[in-house]
């Protein structure tokens, strides 16, 4: 079953410009982890917020998670081509070890 | 660092027959876990093993199953394959942490088709 939900399905950008993705999730939480997949291969973990956290930066991501909203943004800035992939936003449960996935954010940064 | 390792890359199998998946989890991971990933349905949460034993599946027919070995590799089978089986099947690993596993590393995936 689908927790999180991304926003948009898909986004198209030139290269220097920022690219925003929204996720939103229906349960309360443990975490929010942002993935990674390029052309259909496996994910690589990006970032992982907590529920008692707002804001969250690693190099030129940020992701802010509003728990009140149930919902987390991930923000891309100086976008490169090499950022063209499917980004995942994903939960994790209090009391599980388990990730529930959105269907993904399709980016494609053109140069 | 070794990452995870999934076997075999590409599988094409036809509707009926039996398919196993194989996954090597990092070294010192303890926890696999395994992930379907179909056309225009998201990842969807399968198995996870732990310590050589199921601690959670989602709602997916008995036909999939699966085990963990001692050295935490893991397999994943499934039975009577269906057209709808075909997809990405992705296996994950992290280390057993108290309440819970964080962060999850993920293989490069098995691409099943069933003809």
């Amino acid at each position: 079953s689908q927790q999180g939900e991304e926003d948009p399905q898909a986004l198209s950008i030139q290269e220097g410009e920022n690219a925003t993705m929204n996720c939103s999730y229906k349960t309360s939480i443990n975490n929010l982890q942002w993935y990674r997949q390029n052309s259909g291969r496996g994910l690589v973990h990006l970032i992982l917020i907590r529920s008692n956290e707002r804001e969250k930066h690693s190099g030129r991501l940020r992701v802010t998670l509003d728990t009140s909203k149930k919902s987390s943004s991930l923000l891309i800035t100086a976008s490169r081509a090499a950022d063209t992939a499917s980004y995942f936003c994903a939960t994790m449960n209090s009391g599980y070890s388990t990730l529930t996935f959105g269907k993904g954010t399709m980016l494609l940064v053109s140069p | 660092e070794a990452g995870v390792t999934q076997s075999p890359t590409h599988l094409i199998k036809t509707r009926g027959q039996q398919v196993t998946l194989r996954c090597s989890p990092i070294s010192g991971h303890t926890s696999v876990y395994w992930y379907q990933q179909a056309l225009g349905l998201g990842l969807q949460f399968l198995l996870w093993y732990d310590e050589g034993e199921e601690r959670n599946r989602e709602n997916f027919p008995p036909r999939f199953s699966g085990r963990q070995f001692p050295n935490y590799s893991s397999e994943l089978n499934v039975n009577a394959l269906e057209l709808e089986d075909s997809a990405l099947y992705l296996c994950a690993s992290s280390p057993r942490l108290a309440g819970g596993a964080d962060t999850q590393y993920f293989g490069p995936g098995t691409r099943l088709t069933v003809l």
